[in-house]
Parts: structure tokens; C-alpha cells; sequence
């Protein structure tokens, strides 16, 4: 079974430019989540979405914004970027209550 | 706010020779725990979890995970390190009240390398 996809892998803007991230969850999961990963530290959680709805948001900008589709795929969009925003953002799809959160391998975002 | 925190950035070990890495965390209630592996250029990858129940927790790849509430502590074992476990592990945690606590805080990582 295909785990979590995350597309691009490696994206490369310039200040001010805005970017759009997008998630596929592993069939049959509802939530999704995503987080941003600075060089040498843990993932920081930026939003979750279960049915479409969004369930949660992290200590992030308003320049940050997500949504989740029908089919449970999921965007990140981030405007204005700046140089702090050059991180890994990872996505995480789960089945919701108390099972454990799924992985993708990341996009890679280096900001100019 | 809960939070996590792994007090060791680093954790050499022998091949062969057991492995603890160790996490506490502070949350209001009764806690999720989680630990994660990442390696290099991936995403976190799944070890084990801790909900309610037996203390010691048994995950993948040989790892468990000792759950001591009085200490609020979870420290990731293994009986007998290999290289291929070389990597980065997080501990996460997440509460079970509503809102935010409902998300889960990862701590700064530890990077285990295991010697030949």
C-alpha cells in the first residue's frame, strides 16, 4: 500500500513569492496534519484537517493557510515567504482518535 | 502547554550494547506518547505508542519504550543496539483535552549513532 505522498520533494523560491504544497494521505485516512522542521529541530505542528474540517492550528502567521479536499488530499499554501520559512515541511495522515500519525518524506523548501 | 524534552542531543553506543535514549514530557492529564526515527532525508517513521496499560510498551525493530508516570518520563530501550539503528529519534507526546493540547509537541531529537 502507498504510504503518504508528498509533492514536490525540493522547491526553491525567492522572498515574497508565495508556494503551494500538496499531500496525498494513505487510503482510508481522514486526517491530515502538517508540519514545519527547521535544521536541527523536531517538527513544529502547523495545522490538522479531519473531514475537510480544519481540527487544529500551531503558533503560525496568518501567511500560512491550508485546506483538504473531498478526497482527503490536502494543501499547504504559505504567502510572502521569508528566509525563516527554508524548512522541511512534513505531511501526516492518521485514522484519527488515537492511532498514530503516518509520515510522508517531505518537501524540501529553500527560500532566496 | 505541553511540551517535551529530550536532554541528550547525542547518544553513542556499542554494537551489541543496550540502548536508552531518554524523553519527559509535561502535559495536563493522562498523556499519548509516541517515539519517531527519522533518517536522513525522510520523513519520521512510526516506533511505538503509549496509551493507557502496561507500562512497557514493545514497537518496531526490536525497540520498547518504559512509560513511568511519578517520574513523567518514556525512554526508548533496546536490549542490543545495531548500526543500522543510526538515526534521529523523537519522542512526541499529546494531550487529551480538547484544542490544541489534541496536537502533537515534538522534542528537539536525538541523534543515536551506533559504533561497529
Amino acid at each position: 500500500d502507498a504510504g503518504v505522498t508528498q509533492s514536490p520533494t525540493h522547491l526553491i523560491k525567492t522572498r515574497g513569492q508565495q508556494v503551494t504544497l500538496r499531500c496525498s494521505p494513505i487510503s482510508g485516512h481522514k486526517s491530515v496534519s502538517w508540519y514545519q522542521q527547521v535544521l536541527g529541530q523536531g517538527p513544529q505542528f502547523i495545522f490538522q484537517y479531519y473531514e475537510k474540517e480544519e481540527r487544529g492550528r500551531g503558533n503560525f502567521p496568518d501567511r500560512f493557510s491550508a485546506r483538504q479536499f473531498p478526497n482527503y488530499s490536502s494543501e499547504l499554501n504559505v504567502n510572502a515567504l521569508l528566509l525563516g520559512d527554508s524548512a522541511l515541511y512534513l505531511c501526516a495522515s492518521s485514522l484519527g482518535g488515537n492511532q498514530p500519525q503516518h509520515f510522508g518524506d517531505g518537501t524540501r523548501l529553500s527560500i532566496l | 502547554a505541553q511540551s517535551v524534552a529530550q536532554p541528550e542531543d547525542q547518544v553513542n553506543v556499542a554494537e551489541g550494547n543496550p540502548l536508552t535514549v531518554k524523553c519527559t514530557y509535561s502535559v495536563s492529564g493522562n498523556p499519548y506518547l509516541f517515539w519517531y526515527v527519522q533518517y536522513p532525508n525522510r520523513g519520521l517513521q512510526f516506533l511505538l505508542k503509549y496509551i493507557t496499560g502496561d507500562n512497557l510498551v514493545k514497537g518496531s525493530y526490536g525497540f520498547e519504550a518504559e512509560f513511568n508516570k511519578s517520574q513523567t518520563s518514556f525512554h526508548l530501550k533496546k536490549p542490543s543496539a545495531l548500526v543500522s539503528d543510526s538515526a534521529l529519534y523523537f519522542c512526541a507526546v499529546r494531550g487529551l483535552s480538547s484544542g490544541s493540547a489534541r496536537q502533537l509537541t515534538f522534542g528537539s531529537g536525538t541523534q543515536l549513532t551506533v559504533l561497529p
